[in-house]
């Protein structure tokens, strides 16, 4: 089993949707959990970061934690156009030298 | 802008070359990261400095051969690549090692 399970897509959605994007992975010593949003041709860029269970939101963006199902969600609102990227889960068991794990990403299209 | 920096962001080399992929950041980071990014794969990590000091070194080929000679640069060193190690490389740097990573634009590189 891999130690983080992220489905490719494509995912597509019309304009205005709400977008549900989903990392599980196996590892349950995972406590730093992050989002990463990376547009064609460009460097990933951290878009959420949460440590621990719970929900974060920032605008439009809410990221969720569960870590009793080893499941973590980034919820997109409003979806727009300007949202079509690659979206990566990344996972680690601590700060301080400890590597990040990553998904696969997912291409997300949002149509107009 | 991320504030990370790398050169070249193409690079066409033949197996017998040897090139080197620059990073620079304008962070005051003290760790730096090298990544492969290939083709449906995860987020691959290769190196990770901190304080100019390599600590991790995920069991990279010897044909890559990093360099941090300050904590604002840090060098991979390619010499007789591998087709297969087309990909793009991204260069990444945090706080004192902690989570949070600001990454580069990436090199494109194509080994023919």
């Amino acid at each position: 089993q891999k130690e983080v399970e992220q489905d490719p897509g494509p995912l597509s959605v019309p304009e205005g949707a709400i977008v549900s994007l989903n990392c599980t992975y196996s590892n349950s010593a995972f406590q730093y959990f992050m989002w990463y949003r990376q547009y064609s041709r460009k460097g990933p860029e951290l878009l959420m970061y949460t440590y621990s269970s719970g929900n974060k939101e920032d605008g439009r963006f809410t990221a969720q934690v569960d870590k009793s199902s080893k499941y973590i969600s980034l919820f997109i609102r409003d979806s727009q156009p300007s949202d079509s990227a690659t979206y990566l889960c990344a996972m680690s068991v601590g700060s301080g030298n400890t590597p990040l794990v990553f998904g696969k990403g997912t291409r997300l299209s949002v149509i107009a | 802008e991320t504030g990370v920096t790398q050169t070249p962001r193409h690079l066409v080399m033949g197996m017998t070359n040897k090139k080197s992929l620059k990073c620079e950041q304008h962070l005051g980071h003290n760790a730096m990261y090298w990544y492969k990014q290939s083709a449906k794969k995860p987020l691959e990590l290769m190196f990770v400095y901190s304080l100019e000091e390599r600590v991790e070194n995920n069991s990279v080929p010897s044909r890559f051969s990093p360099e941090c000679p300050n904590s604002s640069h840090l060098f991979l060193h390619l010499h007789t690549l591998q087709p297969e190690d087309s990909a793009l490389y991204l260069c990444a740097s945090s706080q004192d090692e902690e989570d949070t990573q600001y990454f580069g634009p990436g090199t494109r590189l194509t080994v023919l």
